[in-house]
């Protein structure tokens, strides 16, 4: 499976727009690139998905390179609530299975 | 909406104890997994169903059983806990996956055990 990095901690201040990056040089055409954040004390959640062209919804914004080699999730405007891990996943949708496969992820801290 | 339901939240085993992680989802989901996530860690996968009567291996599937006799349920069980299975413990499910599919999965609030 293709690997992502992203960086370790990040931090924002309230109300401001973030952008949490991840970097995937070695995707494949099928593979799709997922984001799932952690609240504290909670299990994983879905946040956006999406392939080649950059993708909206109501949690949040994924910009995905030209090259497909990186991609930015974006919170438009960051809350207490949004501090989080934030998970990105390459998922290849060749397999029956579709398990994804966690790193370390980038802990996000959000200053009042 | 219920989701996915663990049970318990929080246990505390003796070492050699057996006990069954129970998993729940009133979704009508074909597939379900566990994980376990360790401290400053991502998580592992240890098991998985894509249905009912069909279990299969992760990453990390030694010192665990599954079943899946019935859609809604997945328990785990720990037939001899050891002291390096104290984890948090995440029951996930998905509606159907197959070729092409991106349907995200849905995760419980965890069962955090430890080992003693």
């Amino acid at each position: 499976d293709a690997k992502t990095t992203q960086p370790n901690s990040m931090e924002s201040n309230e109300e401001e727009p973030v952008h949490l990056p991840c970097n995937h040089s070695t995707i494949s055409g099928t593979d799709y690139i997922h984001w799932y954040r952690q609240l504290p004390s909670q299990g994983p959640e879905y946040v956006i998905h999406g392939l080649t062209s950059n993708v909206n919804n109501r949690m949040a914004s994924l910009a995905i390179a030209e090259d497909r080699k990186s991609s930015t999730l974006i919170l438009h405007r960051a809350t207490l609530r949004d501090a989080a891990v934030y998970y990105c996943i390459l998922r290849d949708v060749r397999g029956s299975q579709g398990n994804l496969i966690f790193g370390k992820g980038t802990k996000l801290s959000v200053k009042p | 909406n219920a989701g996915v339901t663990q049970t318990p939240k929080f246990q505390v085993l003796k070492t050699g104890q057996s006990m069954t992680l129970q998993c729940a989802q009133d979704m009508n989901h074909e597939y379900m997994s566990w994980y376990r996530q360790d401290p400053g860690m991502g998580l592992r996968l240890i098991h998985y169903s894509v249905g009912a009567g069909i279990t299969d291996q992760g990453e990390v599937p030694n010192g665990y059983n599954v079943s899946r006799s019935t859609t809604e349920d997945f328990p785990l069980r720990l037939l001899s806990a050891a002291p390096s299975q104290t984890s948090v413990y995440f029951c996930a499910s998905s509606s159907r996956l197959g070729p092409y599919s991106n349907q995200p999965q849905h995760f419980g609030d965890g069962t955090r055990l430890s080992i003693l």
